[in-house]
């Protein structure tokens, strides 16, 4: 089916561990984009990127790196995993960064303990 | 950065009652973006609706940029309306802002 994939769905990680969250798109899109959600919160942005090879910065960029080596995948990587970064991951893409078609991934809920 | 306020936070409603909300934001926006976050946590698109009014079937959306602000609403309201309501918006940056939400729980 066409659309964002996410995996894993949910994940407990010990502090100080690393993993890698990934995110697929096979809609062609050019704009990625990772949002973390806290209970009670809207999303906020994590990294974004325009295109293959380009990423920045968003609101909460502190403890995550991302990658964008095709335009299919755009995976989050947590490297010292710590309390604060529990929380639920969603990857959005859209073609055109004007969020007319935005679609969302089903999340990645992520407890570090 | 630009501040969006969402109202109310909570709503229960009685199936089949309507109900209007809202969405306040602090500057002049190119994009604006309703978002349906249903039960189990999935993200559905509602409205793109940066200026003017839509409608989708139960749902209608308008927006007044001039007054900074958009409505959404939603009439005859079903179970499956329950979640998280969102607004979203940017001013052309690809970066867009989120409201904190309106939990929404529609009883039988």
């Amino acid at each position: 089916n066409a659309g964002v994939t996410q995996t894993p769905k949910f994940r407990i990680l010990k502090i100080g561990q690393s993993m890698t969250l990934q995110c697929t798109q096979d809609m062609n899109h050019n704009y990625m984009y990772w949002y973390r959600q806290d209970p009670g919160m809207g999303l906020k942005l994590i990294y974004y990127s325009v295109g293959a090879g380009i990423t920045d910065k968003g609101e909460v960029p502190n403890g995550y790196n991302v990658s964008r080596s095709t335009t299919e995948d755009f995976p989050l990587r947590l490297e010292l995993a710590a309390p604060s970064q529990t929380s639920v991951y969603f990857c959005a893409s859209t073609l055109s960064g004007s969020y007319t078609e935005a679609f969302f991934g089903q999340g990645t809920r992520l407890t570090v303990v | 950065g630009i501040q969006v306020e969402q109202s109310p936070p909570d709503l229960i409603l009685q199936e089949g009652a309507n109900s209007t909300l809202r969405c306040n934001f602090s500057d002049s926006v190119n994009n604006l973006q309703w978002f349906h976050q249903n039960p189990w946590g999935q993200l559905i698109n509602l409205f793109y609706i940066p200026s003017g009014t839509k409608q989708n079937g139960r749902l209608s959306a308008t927006t007044v940029a001039t007054e900074r602000y958009s409505l959404l609403y939603i009439s005859s309201s079903q179970t499956t309306d329950s979640g998280v309501y969102f607004c979203a918006v940017d001013r052309g940056s690809y970066i867009p802002t989120f409201g904190r939400g309106t939990s929404l729980i529609v009883h039988p």
